[in-house]
């Protein structure tokens, strides 16, 4: 299985900061890494795919970069709605494996 | 527009079977691989795995023996049974669509069921 380690686990953060999440594979996964926003109580959302495709409708403060083994989440400035969880999933091979999550806190 | 949603007890006892059944709206299971994918409570994601709309399956290893998938396209429905299930089993449980697309990007979640709570007691 590829192991996907995200970093940190947790992070504070204030309106209008910029923040970058990491997301590293155990092995090579090419660009197949997807990033999701996940607020409590509801299902993950996909924000970015093939490592740098922003979604429609996703706003663009959101970007992701990265190759290989790894990749980034960044959010230029944040805004209220942002301070949840954010999870890395490689879409390289099965099974597919998603990161730990990244908290985002004020 | 794509809507999936989850059905099924919200209470298992354990040695028993889960089973649930997402229905999708608004789209065609065509083409699309059709996916489960559950969270323990405060935890993360775990892939269980998905059947493709003739009925392939790709399942994760580490809960093959337990799982069964399959699709019932003429309902826009598929399904999920896990037997022998333990109080580890209790989880939030997703549905939901994966997109593959040949070359870089693969696989990845578009849409998704808004979770189902399955508790099994211990």
């Amino acid at each position: 299985d590829i192991q996907m380690t995200q970093s940190p686990s947790s992070l504070s953060a204030s309106v209008g900061d910029r923040v970058t999440i990491t997301c590293r594979a155990s092995q090579t996964i090419s660009r197949s890494l997807s990033w999701y926003q996940q607020t409590p109580g509801k299902a993950p959302k996909l924000l970015i795919s093939g490592a740098s495709n922003l979604q429609s409708g996703v706003p663009s403060r959101f970007s992701g970069g990265g190759s290989g083994t790894d990749f980034t989440l960044t959010i230029s400035s944040l805004q209220p709605e942002d301070f949840t969880t954010y999870y890395c999933q490689q879409g390289y091979n099965t099974p597919l494996t998603f990161g730990g999550g990244t908290k985002v806190e004020i | 527009q794509v809507q999936l949603q989850e059905s099924g007890p919200g209470l298992v006892q354990p040695s028993e079977t889960l089973s649930l059944t997402c229905s999708l709206s608004g789209g065609s299971m065509r083409s699309y691989y059709w996916s489960w994918i559950r969270q323990p409570p405060g935890k993360g994601l775990e892939w269980i795995g998905y059947v493709y709309h003739n009925g392939a399956t790709s399942i994760n290893p580490s809960l093959k023996s337990r799982v069964t998938l399959s699709v019932d396209t003429s309902k826009n429905q598929f399904s999920l049974r896990l037997n022998s299930v333990t109080a580890a089993d209790t989880a939030v449980y997703y549905c939901a669509r994966a997109e593959y697309i040949l070359g870089e990007t693969r696989y990845f979640f578009d849409f998704w069921g808004q979770g189902t709570l399955v508790t099994v007691p211990s």
